[in-house]
């Protein structure tokens, strides 16, 4: 089945740093590509997102490339701030048998000011 | 503007007693979602529904655990007898066009 893994937490950043969280799926057929953000007491949110292999998805600095050769989506962004500390999420949906949305584990990111 | 509203945000209850947690999409969509969260689970999928009719329900924990949507605009997840175990955030999420969630704020639940 469909399956998602991301690195393990939490990521202390200093304020300015760079950042990557790696993500790696399995999936049959063609999936589309997800990271979203939870910020302390609120539910989830789309950070950005990439629909076929090679497309680039980018929001707020933030930036992944969908790479089929290496089943990967990790997510970048070149100078953090304290107001990205939050647990990342990456996750696919498949397109085939169903629309079902498959979510790694999450990562905690702390950015130290 | 995509959105979910939940009710209710918080609620705490006694073990046996019956929960009903409700998620109302600002907008009429065909595919819902009932995510729960813990700090052991992570994030897991309960039951998605297409066109009001559930898909997938392998999630759903045991037979104490039951959600019906009746309309597009409507959905309930009910726990009955709750138990301590069912503490977690409750999640309800549509589904745009590509596939993207749009999630509500979440309905803590906790089991005395």
């Amino acid at each position: 089945g469909n399956s998602v893994t991301q690195m393990e937490g939490p990521v202390t950043l200093s304020e300015e740093a760079f950042l990557t969280i790696n993500c790696t799926y399995t999936a049959t057929g063609y999936p589309s590509l997800f990271w979203y953000v939870q910020y302390p007491g609120e539910g989830l949110q789309l950070l950005l997102k990439a629909t076929k292999a090679d497309d680039k998805g980018s929001n707020k600095g933030f930036e992944a490339t969908y790479r089929k050769e290496t089943t990967s989506f990790h997510l970048e962004k070149g100078s953090v701030q304290v107001s990205d500390s939050a647990v990342y999420f990456c996750a696919l949906t498949g397109n085939t048998g169903g629309f079902k949305t498959i979510f790694g584990a999450g990562t905690r990111l702390f950015v130290k000011a | 503007d995509a959105g979910v509203i939940q009710s209710p945000r918080h609620e705490v209850t006694e073990m046996g007693q019956e929960v009903t947690l409700r998620c109302k999409p600002i907008s009429g969509h065909n595919s819902l979602f009932w995510y729960r969260q813990t700090m052991m689970r992570g994030l897991e999928l309960l039951i998605y529904f297409n066109n009001n009719v559930p898909i997938d329900d392998s999630g759903m924990p045991e037979d104490r655990f039951s959600a019906k949507m009746p309309n597009a605009s409507f959905s309930t997840l009910k726990i009955q007898p709750s138990e301590p175990r069912d503490s977690a955030v409750y999640f309800c999420a549509i589904q745009g066009d590509t596939g993207e969630l749009f999630f509500g704020e979440g309905s803590r639940l906790t089991v005395l």
